[in-house]
Order: structure tokens, then sequence, then C-alpha cells
């Protein structure tokens, strides 16, 4: 079955620990994404990357930081740095847009729940 | 600036009932989509509808329907016939072509089927 798998389902760590959120795809898709998501709140973007090697910072990355070294994975690793990081965090992919411009939709994983103790 | 609005955080209905979720965007934009979603309690974001800008046809899909008004800016979602599955929060998502396969998402709003 095609896909996207998040591990661990849900990850506690402490005040000062770096932690790391896996999203795997295997629906060859060349796009991928991440989101913040807060009790009450739509989804912000924390980082993407649009092809392997590559990636581009959201509208909330600070105290985040991602990797893209192949296409079917891009973990995300909230550092210490980030100063509230207690959310559930989504991990989506989509194939490219086309050249005449059209978006396409974005396929989600079913997402890591994070506390901070 | 990219916006998108859900004015209604929580509904609530009795099953059997019409509902309609609303959603107001806001794009500089001529070319633009628009998406709704689905997150049950589960938490995956589950993909219902894609729409563009120069297409609007009022789309149904079983129970669903969706009502695309440019002039108004609004791209609305309802659900006939309501049932207890239909509960979860839905979100509303505007992506503008110029922008990338960049999303802004809606607030959300929470349905609450009764039985």
């Amino acid at each position: 079955d095609g896909g996207i798998t998040q591990s661990p389902k849900y990850l506690f760590r402490k005040e000062g620990q770096n932690v790391t959120l896996s999203c795997e795809q295997n629906l060859n898709h060349d796009a991928m994404y991440w989101y913040r998501q807060d009790p009450g709140q739509g989804l912000r973007l924390i980082y993407y990357s649009q092809i392997v090697n590559d990636f581009q910072k959201g509208d909330i990355a600070e105290g985040y930081s991602v990797s893209r070294e192949k296409k079917e994975s891009f973990p995300l690793t909230v550092t210490s740095a980030q100063k509230n990081p207690t959310a559930f965090y989504l991990c989506a992919s989509s194939s490219p847009s086309s050249t005449s411009g059209r978006v396409n939709e974005q396929f989600f994983g079913p997402g890591t729940r994070l506390t901070v103790l | 600036a990219q916006k998108v609005t859900q004015a209604q955080t929580e509904i609530s209905v009795v099953e059997k009932e019409d509902v309609t979720l609303d959603c107001v965007y806001e794009t500089r934009d001529t070319t633009y989509y628009l998406f709704w979603y689905k997150q049950p309690p589960s938490g995956e974001l589950v993909f219902l509808i894609r729409r563009n800008s120069f297409d609007e046809q009022n789309e149904i899909s079983g129970r669903y329907s969706w009502n695309f008004q440019k002039s108004t800016s609004s791209f609305n979602f309802t659900i006939t016939a309501s049932q207890v599955v239909d509960s979860a929060v839905y979100f509303c998502a505007l992506s503008e072509a110029n922008y990338g396969q960049n999303f802004v998402f809606g607030p959300g709003t929470r349905l609450s089927v009764l039985p």
C-alpha cells in the first residue's frame, strides 16, 4: 500500500533535548512538507522540500531542522532552541506542480504527538 | 497575502441534518487552488476535493457538495443527511500557483454529529 508513515506516534521529550521525528513515503513524490498543529489552530508550515538535497524554511522554522538525503525520507529534528515544541506534527507529500502551474493535493501521514515534560 | 478564514469554530448537528461549513479566502493571484480536508479523531488529514480558480462549477460527491463563488471569495462545503462518521475537523486550504505548492490552511471547523 502506498502512503506516508510517521514515527513514533507519541514522543516525550525533556527540556533541553533534541528529538527527531521520522517521515517516510513510498508514493514516489518529489515534494515533502512538515506542519505543526496546535489545538484550535490550522496547520502551519515548518519546512518543505521540493527535491532531494534541497529544502526551504516555512513560516515557523525557528528551532527546527530537516534533511532530505533520500526521496523517500524527510526527518524533522526539534531542537532545544524551540521554546514551545509541544504540538501535533504532520508530514505530507505531493507530486510536483505541472508545467501549467496546476497544484496537486498533499497527502498526509498519521502524525506524531510531541510532549515536552 | 494569502489567507483562509473559517469563521465557524465548532458546529453541532443532529444526525440526518444538513450542514454547511464556510470558507472565505483572500488572494491576489488570479490562478489559485482551493482544497478541503477532513481530520478525523485519528489525526490524519484526508483529502476531499481540489478546485482551481477557473472552474466555478459546483461539485457533488455523494452526500458532499461544494459551492465555489469567486464573487464572494468563498468555497463552502455542505454535507447532506449528516452521519456520526462525519464528525471531524474540516480544513479549507489555499495554494497560489505562483507560490509553488505551499498551502495556507484555515483554522478548521470542528463538526460534531450527534446520534
